[in-house]
């Protein structure tokens, strides 16, 4: 099982809708990440949350937009998007972003963008 | 820049055989190294990390690395290979903290019974 827990596990959207990417974590962790994953590729670095502040974003289209509630949640908003962003979606966490802290994934949102 | 390569984009081998993904990396000083396993329709689990001191690290499921700093290197090994291993192996490299964490393309395993 593992301990960050994504939701939904699959989603299907228009490239007109709004729709969120939720990931939670009980572990104290205080750094979060979002990647993506397309098929058959390693995840690229979206965005980084460091004590739920936005520490990086890699430059990601504003049509992602990441928010981070509470040390615990991480969300990820989208809005228009377009059939190339249709891929796996992970979220991570880490103790902190220190290099001696190593990443725990969820199990991914799998996005359709129809 | 930093990178990491992983030259074999698909293995197969025998159940009860042998295995060894190859990991390469090109950076100054000694990196920070990982393996990540990813089974389909799932996330990533770390199998191992290096950071200093003896150079072959033991895993989870039986996986061990050796890093090798005079052949910039860091393979990944199991004496045995069994039909559950079948996945998607990550080589990852961090030289500073996670926000420099690059991954390697991957190398996909197939277990032959």
């Amino acid at each position: 099982d593992t301990e960050v827990t994504q939701t939904p596990k699959h989603l299907v959207m228009g490239m007109t809708n709004k729709k969120s990417l939720k990931c939670e974590q009980h572990m104290g962790h205080r750094a979060m990440y979002w990647y993506k994953q397309k098929a058959k590729k390693p995840p690229e670095l979206m965005f980084v949350y460091s004590y739920e502040k936005l520490s990086i974003n890699e430059s990601v289209p504003s049509r992602f937009s990441p928010e981070c509630p509470n040390s615990s949640l991480l969300n990820l908003h989208l809005h228009a998007l377009q059939p190339e962003d249709s891929a796996l979606y992970l979220c991570a966490s880490s103790h902190r972003e220190e290099y001696n802290s190593p990443l725990h994934f969820g199990n991914g949102t799998r996005l359709t963008v129809t | 820049a930093q990178s990491v390569t992983q030259p074999d984009i698909h293995i197969t081998v025998s159940e009860g055989a042998s295995l060894e993904l190859r990991c390469n990396y090109s950076y100054g000083a000694t990196p920070y190294l990982f393996w990540y396993v990813q089974s389909p329709g799932q996330g990533l689990q770390l199998l191992l990390k290096y950071f200093s001191g003896d150079t072959l690290v033991q895993g989870i499921k039986g996986f061990e690395a050796e890093f090798k700093r005079s052949q910039s290197s860091f393979n990944l090994r199991k004496p045995s290979v069994h039909w559950s291993d079948a996945a998607e192996y990550f080589c990852a490299v961090a030289p500073y903290n996670n926000n420099d964490m690059r991954f390697g393309a991957g190398t996909r395993l197939t277990v032959k019974p």
